[in-house]
């Protein structure tokens, strides 16, 4: 069966640090695979996606990147984060004509 | 631009009581429309997926409904239990127009069942 991982569960980090946040996806080849930012209060805001290894697709500008350098690895990156980093981030897989399923999230705050 | 809204925002109901969840979409072109639930600090967890020629999908006490044509979905959850407290969220897929089959989410509703 397959299941997805994110790490790490929760991450304080100081403005202005960089942020590293993996997923990884097990038992299928070939995802799709989706970085969502979730707010306090609001919703699910789609920030990049990948339908293959290095093809990353952004969906709102910020200072934020995504990298795929696995078929089955997803990572999302700052090299300088902002108090309006600070969110839910939750990592997703699916394939052609499936659901789509969820990573556990990444509580990130940044102070 | 696909818009999907959720009403009610918020709903408490006794145990054992039968409740419907409202989804609706601007969009009819969807190609799937998928119910999810989240428990708090928890990611989703998939209920069930529609496909755009579907009707209707059944897993245990849930039931849901599409009407792709009004743009509507209903979530049917029978004889609710406290363990069903939950945000519900519903998205919609947009027609082939690529593979990436990003999804359009709901700010979903806060379901709340008193034991």
């Amino acid at each position: 069966s397959q299941t997805i991982h994110q790490w790490p569960a929760t991450l304080v980090q100081p403005v202005g640090s960089p942020l590293s946040l993996e997923c990884t996806v097990e038992g299928t080849s070939n995802p799709n695979l989706y970085w969502y930012r979730q707010a306090a209060g609001r919703g699910l805001q789609l920030l990049f996606y990948s339908v293959g290894i290095g093809q990353i697709s952004s969906e709102v500008p910020q200072n934020l990147s995504a990298s795929r350098p696995q078929d089955r690895q997803f990572i999302l990156s700052s090299k300088k984060l902002l108090l309006s980093d600070s969110g839910f981030y939750l990592c997703a897989w699916t394939l052609v004509q499936q659901a789509q399923y969820f990573g556990p999230g990444t509580r990130l705050t940044v102070l | 631009k696909q818009e999907v809204t959720q009403i009610p925002a918020a709903l408490s109901v006794p145990e054992g009581e039968n409740l419907v969840l409202n989804c609706s979409f601007t969009d009819s072109a969807i190609y799937n429309l998928q119910w999810f639930r989240q428990d708090p600090g928890k990611g989703l967890t998939s209920l069930l997926l529609i496909q755009s020629s579907q009707r209707e999908q059944t897993s245990g006490r849930l039931n849901a409904s599409l009407d792709k044509s009004s743009g509507r979905s209903t979530l049917y959850i029978a004889a609710s239990q406290p363990g069903d407290s939950a945000t519900y969220l519903c998205a919609v897929s947009p027609a082939p127009s690529g593979s990436a089959r990003q999804l359009t989410f709901g700010s979903g509703t806060q379901l709340t069942v008193l034991p």
